[in-house]
């Protein structure tokens, strides 16, 4: 089976441009996770799709983040424009259900961004 | 809201075991998960507590203590391959995982 799929894996851009990252779930994974993981820290969540929906985005920094998964299959995330401190490791997970207390998330390698 | 401590760094030798602590503070959680991450890549899920007690996969085991709010991670026979960083998290509503630092695991021959 294959995991997660994410693209591009390194990124390096000035602040002020845009830049998008995308990820492909486990085939059949209804729900999917983008999180934000800084150097030293812990993967933060930003934005939690069931299917096409969106289920949590309250911390998705919303006047330059943006998300969206199409068709409840790939999704694509958005920085527009980049900052400084959005330099991070950008993670995708899917997991099967509808994100109860028994179901995995796995994830993807990640998009390493780095904004100078 | 809800925060997770662990110890930044934890060193060990090859074939010793390890235990890597977890302090939790949260208003209600589903569960207790760790995920292990080598550097540069994808955090990679170990182990679930949905209930107080030890859950035992091979070499790791989890335990879980609502009422302390604590969890562990324990690793036997440790191996080189083990060294890298770990990741005790609460799964909250919504299956939404909240992570804490990490723990750097470093195994010396």
């Amino acid at each position: 089976e294959a995991g997660v799929a994410q693209s591009p894996r390194y990124k390096i851009i000035e602040k002020r441009q845009s830049v998008a990252f995308w990820c492909n779930p486990i085939s059949g994974h209804a729900t999917l996770y983008w999180y934000q993981q800084i150097l030293g820290q812990g993967p933060k969540l930003l934005i939690q799709f069931q299917n096409n929906g969106v289920v949590d985005d309250s911390q998705l920094p919303k006047d330059r983040f943006s998300a969206e998964r199409l068709k409840g299959v790939d999704s694509t995330l958005k920085i527009q424009p980049a900052k400084l401190e959005d330099s991070a490791v950008y993670l995708c997970a899917s997991s099967l259900l509808a994100g109860g207390p028994a179901d995995t998330q796995y994830f993807g390698p990640g998009t390493r961004l780095t904004v100078l | 809201g809800q925060s997770l401590e662990q110890p930044s760094e934890v060193t060990a030798v090859e074939g010793a075991i390890v235990q890597i602590n977890c302090t939790y503070q949260t208003s209600g959680f589903y569960g207790l998960s760790w995920y292990q991450q080598h550097d540069g890549g994808a955090p990679t899920f170990l182990s679930y507590n949905a209930l107080d007690g030890l859950e035992e996969t091979g070499r790791f085991s989890s335990f879980l203590s609502r009422s302390d709010s604590y969890g562990y991670l324990l690793l036997q026979e440790l191996q080189m391959k083990d060294s890298a960083s770990y990741f005790c998290a609460l799964k909250a509503q919504g299956g939404k995982l909240i992570f804490g630092q990490g723990t750097e695991l470093s195994v010396k021959p």
